[in-house]
């Protein structure tokens, strides 16, 4: 069974603070993306990376950073966090290639900004 | 650019009546769509996936035909339980950045009242 796993898997944060939401893959899998969830509703890619050292925006990547050392993780980091970024966060790694389309999510991680 | 739209935000049935829920699409590649299922508070998975046209396919009692004319690809199910309620998304697989990435529909949630 394919391990995505994600730290911490909740945390409360103050508006202007730093957050970093952590996940790590055991898939041995070249792709790895940030999702944000609100409550109810859909999926919304942040930044997603193909190779370590490298990584691309997504859909709504304002208000934040990426960063992956290395195959097996990738860190979401919210330099100046904000009420807006109240939300879940999953974190999911995929092998190379659109033909799988299965994408392997983490637990989530849920963060709320006070 | 590529688009996936789910129109119903919301559906309410009786156990053991039959269900679709629509996802249509927008893509300038060929397509190649899939269903993941999000249980309460758990991470999404994949059900269906298909880039066929014309050919249903099929898991835990689930199914979608992929109508390249219609540019569709409804999930159906002949039966519901209530073990079937949870949130469902549609994603096409987008190459349209130039690397691979899924998505996500707005996401339909399913409720199965006894």
């Amino acid at each position: 069974e394919a391990a995505v796993t994600q730290s911490p898997r909740s945390k409360v944060a103050v508006t202007g603070g730093k957050v970093t939401l952590s996940c790590h893959q055991t898939n041995n899998h070249d792709y790895m993306y940030w999702y944000r969830q609100d409550t109810g509703h859909g999926l919304r890619l942040i930044h997603y990376s193909y190779v370590a050292d490298s990584t691309e925006k997504g859909d709504i990547p304002d208000g934040y950073k990426a960063s992956r050392p290395s195959q097996e993780n990738f860190s979401l980091i919210l330099e100046l966090a904000s009420l807006s970024q109240t939300a879940v966060y999953f974190c999911a790694s995929s092998d190379r290639g659109r033909d799988t389309g299965q994408l392997y999510f983490g637990e989530g991680s849920k963060l709320t900004v006070l | 650019g590529d688009s996936v739209t789910q129109t119903e935000g919301l559906v309410t049935l009786t156990k053991g009546l039959p269900v679709m829920l629509n996802c249509t699409y927008q893509t300038t590649y060929s397509p190649f769509l899939f269903w993941y299922v999000q249980h309460l508070n758990e991470a999404p998975k994949l059900l269906l996936k298909s880039s066929t046209d014309n050919k249903r396919t099929e898991h835990q009692g689930f199914y979608a035909t992929l109508h390249k004319s219609s540019s569709s690809f409804h999930l159906q199910k002949s039966s519901v339980q209530l073990s079937d309620s949870a949130l469902y998304f549609c994603a096409l697989s987008d190459r349209s950045s130039g690397s691979w990435q899924l998505i996500f529909g707005s996401g339909t949630q399913l409720t199965v009242m006894p």
